[in-house]
């Protein structure tokens, strides 16, 4: 059974089209994530979620809105894609603040491709 | 803010030979999380290993071991007897105790195994 799962996996589109990612783990997690990583493969956080509520948004475009209707789920709609938007999104889970060692579980990744 | 820094863009071993990958991170906190994530060609985030700050003994999971030196905030990983299946990126990362939940990664090293 697949942790931490995402779709799609690969996602092709063009320049100024909305795209969303969907996220969801049955690790029963409390905290969820989304990671960018670029052309470099240089990892970085873009949001946390902790009980579906916002608890890390790290200075990313308001084109991009992450939105968590439970606490298993986390989506990621990119408004208005551009060029530099181009990357592999993982998404990843942990247990929450009060419980142990804040291992963070990823999901394959989706490459998004921007032409 | 932390930093975590990855002296080795690439390295090579022989198969069945010992490798250490180095990683050095910045931060004026005593209580956190050091992790190493491996990255196949298939690009999911695998975790390898982890170290709690607290803990004087080292890490160690199989034929992956870590040298965690607090002091010089060091944390290498070192690879036995190192098989194929081991090339990858392999990313170390620095989680905060208590904080915020995000992890810190470093740029990667890329380990190819040479038969």
């Amino acid at each position: 059974d697949t942790a931490v799962s995402q779709t799609p996996k690969y996602l092709v589109t063009q320049m100024g089209n909305d795209k969303s990612i969907k996220c969801e783990q049955n690790l029963g997690h409390d905290t969820m994530y989304w990671y960018k990583q670029d052309s470099k493969k240089f990892l970085k956080i873009m949001f946390s979620y902790n009980n579906k509520e916002l608890i890390i948004n790290e200075t990313v475009p308001n084109r991009f809105s992450p939105k968590s209707p439970d606490k298993a789920h986390l989506n990621l709609h990119i408004n208005s894609l551009e060029l530099g938007d181009s990357a592999v999104y993982f998404c990843a889970s942990s247990q929450g603040v009060l419980a142990g060692t804040r291992t963070q579980y990823f999901g394959p990744g989706t490459r998004l491709t921007v032409l | 803010a932390q930093t975590v820094t990855q002296s080795q863009p690439e390295m090579s071993v022989q198969e069945a030979e010992t490798v250490t990958l180095s990683c050095t991170y910045d931060t004026s906190e005593s209580d956190y999380y050091l992790f190493w994530y491996k990255q196949p060609p298939s690009r999911q985030m695998i975790l390898v290993i982890r170290q709690e700050a607290y803990k004087q003994q080292n890490a160690t999971e199989n034929r992956f071991s870590v040298n965690f030196q607090k002091a010089a905030k060091s944390f290498s990983l070192k690879i036995s007897d190192s098989q194929l299946g081991d090339a990858a990126m392999y990313f170390c990362a620095y989680g905060l105790q208590g904080g915020s939940e995000k992890l810190v990664f470093g740029k990667g090293t890329k380990l190819t195994v040479n038969p």
